[in-house]
């Protein structure tokens, strides 16, 4: 059975572009997570859906990012414009109800806003 | 809010036992994980407790004692593969916090 499955997994962009960052969770998880990560802040959990829906989104660190889940086996988190403080690895995880302490993670997408 | 503690590095050598330490602050906690991030790579689920006690896991065990707001994760028989960042995470509801890391070195 596949991962979860991020794309892409390195993005440099420049200072004032949009970014959109993909993630495919495993088929039948019904909890997808957006975290993010670096050095100072460690992992950073940014939003997170139950069946498609957000229900906390208060680690969003500002309107310049949004999050969406479509459908059960796809969810996008964009940053528009981006800046140089967004540069991190942004972790998408998934997880079944009942197990919400075992979480899996795609491989991470590195973004390098310059 | 929730709040997570564990010490930042730790180092042993091959062949030891290892515990790293985790004291929480959190309303509405149901359950302690432990998680394992190599360089570069993704974390990667360890154990998890939802009830006090040690749950064994091959050379992983994990503790957790909710009266004191503690746990701990101990590795026996310390390989050179052991050496990366460990996670202990919380949860509340569908929503999992984690604590800063504890990097792993383990020597020759």
């Amino acid at each position: 059975d596949a991962g979860v499955i991020q794309s892409p997994r390195h993005e440099v962009t420049e200072m004032g572009q949009e970014v959109t960052l993909r993630c495919k969770p495993i088929s039948g998880h019904d909890y997808l997570f957006w975290y993010r990560q670096t050095m100072m802040r460690g992992l950073e959990l940014l939003i997170y859906f139950n069946n498609n829906v957000p229900i906390d989104d208060s680690g969003m660190p500002e309107d310049r990012f949004s999050a969406k889940m479509p459908n059960a086996s796809f969810s996008t988190l964009k940053i528009q414009p981006s800046e140089p403080r967004d540069s991190a690895v942004y972790f998408c995880a998934s997880s079944l109800t009942g197990r919400a302490g075992e979480l899996f993670f795609g491989e991470g997408s590195r973004l390098t806003v310059l | 809010g929730q709040s997570l503690e564990q010490p930042s590095e730790v180092t042993a050598v091959e062949g030891a036992i290892v515990q790293i330490n985790c004291t929480y602050q959190t309303s509405g906690f149901y359950g302690l994980s432990w998680y394992q991030q190599h360089d570069g790579g993704a974390p990667t689920f360890l154990s998890y407790n939802a009830l006090d006690g040690l749950e064994e896991t091959g050379r992983f065990s994990s503790f957790l004692s909710r009266s004191d707001s503690y746990g701990y994760l101990l590795l026996q028989e310390l390989q050179m593969k052991d050496s990366a960042s460990y996670f202990c995470a919380g949860g509340q509801g569908g929503k999992l916090i984690f604590g800063q890391g504890t990097e792993l070195s383990v020597k020759p």
